[in-house]
């Protein structure tokens, strides 16, 4: 149990649904980042934000979009998915930016 | 970017045995991480450690920033120690930089 949970560990949707997947750390950070990882690739930063406030953005497609309504809560809401987007998304927090991360379970996603 | 080299890229060992994981980075860094990804996907932290040594059990891992490469011991292996270990570097822009990974599996 590392203080970041993520809901729901599992999920599968059709290309024209819409979802979010939601994590939620426990450990007082002010920093938290979704993470891709694919099967045989490195893993992926996608999102980083700072006390609520997005600071890198890796060029993700759009029908990525993140959320941070507060430092304890990250959403990422999916739109029009493609089969490639199926992977693990991982959510992960720290103290400050500079700082160790603390991962959560992951959701693992998949899209018909 | 900055590259990231790990090796080797799969590495089987018998339980009680020890075991070296290395990890390159083509320039300099302000951070460097060692994470274990368990079977189950669940990513832990192992070490923060842009220089220097650090032990924590059986688990011990050294960077030499100047000559861009850290390590990652483990001794006395254990089945539970199977699944993928990542390095991880940040560079000095707070871009972070993951290496493909080394994948132990532990028999008994």
């Amino acid at each position: 149990e590392t203080g970041v949970t993520q809901t729901p560990r599992h999920l599968v949707m059709g290309m024209t649904n819409k979802k979010s997947l939601k994590c939620e750390q426990h450990l007082g950070h002010n920093a938290m980042y979704w993470y891709k990882q694919s099967a045989k690739k490195p893993l992926e930063l996608m999102f980083v934000y700072s006390l609520e406030e997005r600071v890198e953005n890796n060029s993700v497609p759009s029908r990525f979009s993140p959320e941070c309504p507060n430092s304890s809560h990250l959403f990422l809401h999916l739109h029009t998915l493609q089969p490639e987007d199926s992977a693990l998304y991982l959510c992960a927090s720290s103290h400050q930016v500079e700082e160790t991360q603390y991962f959560g379970p992951g959701t693992r996603l998949l899209v018909l | 970017g900055i590259q990231v080299e790990q090796s080797p890229p799969d590495l089987i060992l018998q339980e009680g045995a020890n075991s070296t994981l290395r990890c390159n980075f083509s320039d300099s860094v302000n951070n460097l991480q060692w994470f274990h990804q368990n079977p189950w996907g669940q990513l832990i932290n192992l070490f923060y450690i842009p220089s220097g040594t650090k032990q924590n059990g059986r688990l011990s891992a050294t960077t030499v920033a100047t000559e861009r490469y850290s390590l990652l011991y483990i001794s006395s292996s254990q089945t539970t120690d199977s699944g993928v270990y990542f390095c991880a570097v940040e560079d000095t822009g707070n871009q972070f930089y993951f290496g493909t990974g080394t994948s132990l599996t532990v028999i008994p």
